[in-house]
């Protein structure tokens, strides 16, 4: 149930673009993005909802493609700040959320 | 501030042992949920509670158990430490469900088993 993302990591310099990839074998309902800083908790960034909806937060962005259960979060522009590790958590009902490995993102001057 | 609060935050403790790690939710919100990060590893799901109820479990350890109180802050007890429980573990909260709301991550509580 847990669902996989890709890259394992990536490195930019800043203003440079990524994407990461998160994909589950099951049916979801929805996907959520957090960003996690190296000794700090989880940050929610945005949720996606079934509906193929694409939200935004600033210079970053995300799909969700529920026949293909995928969602990509879009990073343009990169800064510094947004150095961190990256996890998908994809809920399969109300209840639980299952995290994916996390995307370890390392942005360089 | 999430308005999430853990505690302790840090806590050593030899195996064998028995430890209880406890959380508050954000005000009003009625979902908890617990989590296990190992160094530099991803989220592992333990177990959810709603309301009072348990509503989903993970990969918890039969030696791990959690409740949560009338009061709404819950608890996840671990037994029987052994070194590969040394983690950080994460309590969230979120309002109700997941398909509308965001989960709000406490601070950690920091458990070093020797």
């Amino acid at each position: 149930q847990q669902p996989v993302q890709s890259p394992q990591a990536v490195i930019l310099r800043e203003g440079e673009d990524a994407v990461i990839n998160c994909s589950s074998s099951k049916a979801l309902y929805s996907v959520h993005w957090y960003r996690q800083k190296h000794g700090e908790a989880p940050v929610f960034l945005m949720i996606l909802l079934k509906g193929g909806e694409q939200k935004g937060h600033d210079k970053i962005s995300a799909s969700f493609n529920e026949k293909k259960q995928q969602s990509s979060l879009y990073l343009t522009a990169s800064q510094l700040s947004y150095s961190g590790t990256y996890f998908c958590g994809t809920g399969y009902n109300n209840n639980d959320m299952r995290f994916g490995a996390g995307t370890r993102l390392t942005v360089k001057p | 501030d999430s308005g999430v609060t853990q505690t302790p935050k840090h806590l050593i403790t030899a195996t064998g042992q028995r430890v209880t790690l406890r959380c508050s939710p954000r005000s009003g919100d009625l979902s908890v949920y617990w989590y296990q990060q190992s160094l530099d590893q991803g989220l592992q799901f333990l177990i959810q509670y709603y309301n009072g109820e348990e509503r989903a479990k993970g990969n918890i350890l039969e030696r791990f158990s959690a409740q949560q109180f009338p009061d709404l802050h819950s608890e996840l007890n671990l037994s029987s430490l052994e070194l590969g429980d040394s983690a950080l573990y994460f309590c969230a909260s979120s309002f109700r469900d997941l398909n509308t709301g965001e989960l709000f991550f406490g601070e950690g509580s920091r458990l070093t088993v020797l």
